[in-house]
């Protein structure tokens, strides 16, 4: 079984400061790793997506994250964030492998930028 | 193209009533998801269909839902006897292929809210 864990509901940070949102999960097998954003009144939308290969991701608006094995986390990252950030991101983790592959999320962080 | 769309986006139910909320998944989609949302969580999985075959119900939270997807493309999620604790965001999800490095394309959503 698998599971996620975002330990900050709400993130407040200023326009342009940097920003980090933790995601550490809990898996017995392989995972694949991944980043949901749903800005209000739109639905989830993926940010970005950890498979294999370079454990440093990024997204086409400046996010980043990185897969550590060790730690298992794979916190998102923003050098300078905007207003428009402003939305809740939510951790997901699914088996490589198996039937069904469902997505398990976490409960979300809410980043609220302010000016 | 189009994405996944659901309907209705809203519907409020008295206590004790039937509902059915549809997806119409993006065209070819063979994978078809359905969480249940509750206000400050994330998404939880309910419920996936290969095609019209229904793989995993294991998130279903008892047998007053009802999930089907007869030819293999628009799905039903049928709720009998609505309870209160029925009221969340209903999500459905395509995806292109049956592995998870392919990626879940979310609908808005539908709110049900049981009075």
């Amino acid at each position: 079984a698998q599971s996620v864990t975002q330990l900050d509901s709400q993130v407040p940070v200023f326009e342009e400061a940097p920003v980090e949102l933790r995601c550490n999960y809990s898996s017995s097998v392989s995972v694949y790793l991944f980043w949901y954003v749903q800005y209000p009144n739109q639905g989830l939308q993926l940010l970005l997506k950890y498979l294999s290969g370079s454990t440093l991701v990024e997204s086409i608006n400046g996010f980043e994250a990185e897969f550590n094995k060790s730690q298992t986390s794979f916190h998102l990252r923003k050098p300078s964030v905007h207003i428009s950030d402003t939305a809740e991101y939510f951790c997901a983790v699914s088996g490589s492998g198996g039937a069904t592959n469902k997505l398990i999320f976490g409960t979300g962080t809410l980043l609220a930028v302010q000016p | 193209g189009a994405g996944v769309s659901q309907s209705p986006r809203y519907k409020v139910a008295k206590r004790g009533q039937d509902v059915a909320l549809r997806c119409d998944p993006i065209s070819g989609h063979v994978s078809l998801f359905w969480y249940q949302q509750a206000l400050g969580q994330g998404p939880e999985f309910l419920t996936y269909f290969q095609n019209e075959a229904q793989l995993d119900k294991s998130g279903l939270p008892s047998d007053r839902f009802f999930a089907e997807r007869p030819e293999g493309s628009v799905s039903t999620l049928k709720i009998q006897r609505t309870q209160q604790e029925d009221s969340a965001v209903y999500l459905c999800a395509s995806r292109f292929g049956t592995g998870s490095s392919y990626e879940q394309y979310f609908g808005p959503g539908t709110r049900l809210t049981v009075t």
